[in-house]
Order: structure tokens, then C-alpha cells, then sequence
């Protein structure tokens, strides 16, 4: 298995523009999941999918901040307009969750960097 | 919704002796307590798992606790090695209506050689 697959693995990009950072999660798992680290903060999740449908998106910041999930195999985190305070590593992970707790796999994450 | 608090911050040993990181959390519905290992500019990844039906699970030289009526929970590394040296991030997943995971601020382990 490949496992979870994110892209770009880096991201440059200047205040105000739009980004898109992607995700595979692994083939047969049910919930997706969208963190962001940073120093300050640590681990923290903006949003999960579980079958494709978003669950909780307590954690996305602002209306800047929007994810989808069109099939079980891809979803997309979108910035739009992108802000220096939003550099961080976004990683995506996902789980089967056959009870609703189950381990969560990580990618390899997408450092971002907003100038 | 939950609260899972990690110490200590930064951690460091001698190599071969032993590391213990604590963590407590605040709802008592929380069932489920992975502890991941992060090594600089990588991923998470599991290194152990508990479920709130098991007092303490062990993996070689890694164990895990867990005290549901303190709701605390403890990660043990014994005979440390180099290679240990990460940050570690216990976790907490709430089975009421929050159903996430909710990780604490995480432990930078410097094993000393």
C-alpha cells in the first residue's frame, strides 16, 4: 500500500493567492482528516470526512479555509486569499474507523509557506 | 470538548536509561489513547495504541498505561536508544460528541549518547 499521498509536498506562494493542497487517503478507509502544525499551536484538526461526507469543521480557522471531499479517494484543502499567518504543515490522514477509533495514518504532509 | 495535557515539554536521558511522558485528558468519554513519534520533518506515526478496556499494553521496549478513573495515561520507554530521540504527542479520542482525536502539545526526547 502506498499509503496516505499529499500534495505538494511544498508550497511557496505570495500573500493573497489561492492554494490548493490534495490528498489520497489510503484505499478502503472511510475517514479523512485535515491538521495543521505549527510551533505555536501543535497538532491541530481543521476538519474530517467520514464516507466523504464532511463531520466536524469546527477546527477550520475562517471562511477562508475550505475542504472537500468529492469521492472516497481525494480530497483538497483550499486557502482563498492565503495569509503569512497560514504558513504551516498541513498533513492529511485517514482511518478506517470501524468503531469510530481507530489508528489515523498520516502523510507525509505539505509545508506551506505564505510570503 | 476534551483536554489532553503532555509532560513533560522536553525531556532529555542518557542512552539506556529510562523515559517516561505523561499525559492526562478530560472527558471521560475518551476511549481510545495512540501515542505518536515524530522525528524532525516527518510525519506522525504510531508507535503504540491503548483502548479504555486495557490497563497497559506493552510492545517491546515500549509500554503504555492507562488509569481511566484519574484519566491519566503514561508512555514508557526503557533502555533508550538514539534513534528515540523525537517528539512524541499522546492523543486522546472522545467517543461522545466530539468523536475526534484530540492530541496534547507533545515531548521533545533527547536521548544523550
Amino acid at each position: 500500500d502506498a499509503g496516505v499521498i499529499q500534495s505538494p509536498r511544498h508550497e511557496v506562494t505570495e500573500m493573497g493567492q489561492e492554494v490548493t493542497l490534495r490528498c489520497k487517503p489510503i484505499s478502503g478507509h472511510n475517514s479523512l482528516f485535515w491538521y495543521r502544525q505549527t510551533m505555536m499551536r501543535g497538532l491541530e484538526l481543521l476538519i474530517y470526512f467520514n464516507n466523504n461526507v464532511p463531520i466536524d469543521d469546527s477546527g477550520m480557522p475562517e471562511d477562508r479555509f475550505s475542504a472537500k471531499m468529492p469521492n472516497a479517494s481525494f480530497s483538497t484543502l483550499k486557502i482563498q486569499p492565503s495569509e503569512p499567518r497560514d504558513s504551516a504543515v498541513y498533513f492529511c490522514a485517514s482511518s478506517l474507523d470501524r468503531e469510530g477509533a481507530d489508528t489515523q495514518y498520516f502523510g507525509p504532509g505539505t509545508r506551506l509557506t505564505v510570503l | 470538548g476534551e483536554n489532553v495535557e503532555q509532560h513533560p515539554s522536553t525531556l532529555s536521558v542518557q542512552e539506556g536509561d529510562s523515559a517516561v511522558i505523561k499525559c492526562t485528558y478530560s472527558d471521560s468519554a475518551s476511549n481510545y489513547f495512540p501515542w505518536y513519534k515524530q522525528e524532525l520533518g516527518k510525519r506522525p506515526q504510531l508507535i503504540i495504541d491503548i483502548r479504555s478496556n486495557v490497563g497497559e499494553k506493552k510492545d517491546q521496549r515500549i509500554a503504555v498505561t492507562l488509569n481511566k478513573t484519574a484519566k491519566h495515561f503514561s508512555l514508557h520507554i526503557t533502555e533508550t536508544q538514539p534513534e528515540d530521540s523525537a517528539v512524541y504527542f499522546c492523543a486522546a479520542f472522545s467517543s461522545g460528541s466530539a468523536r475526534q482525536l484530540t492530541f496534547g502539545s507533545g515531548t521533545q526526547l533527547t536521548v544523550l549518547p
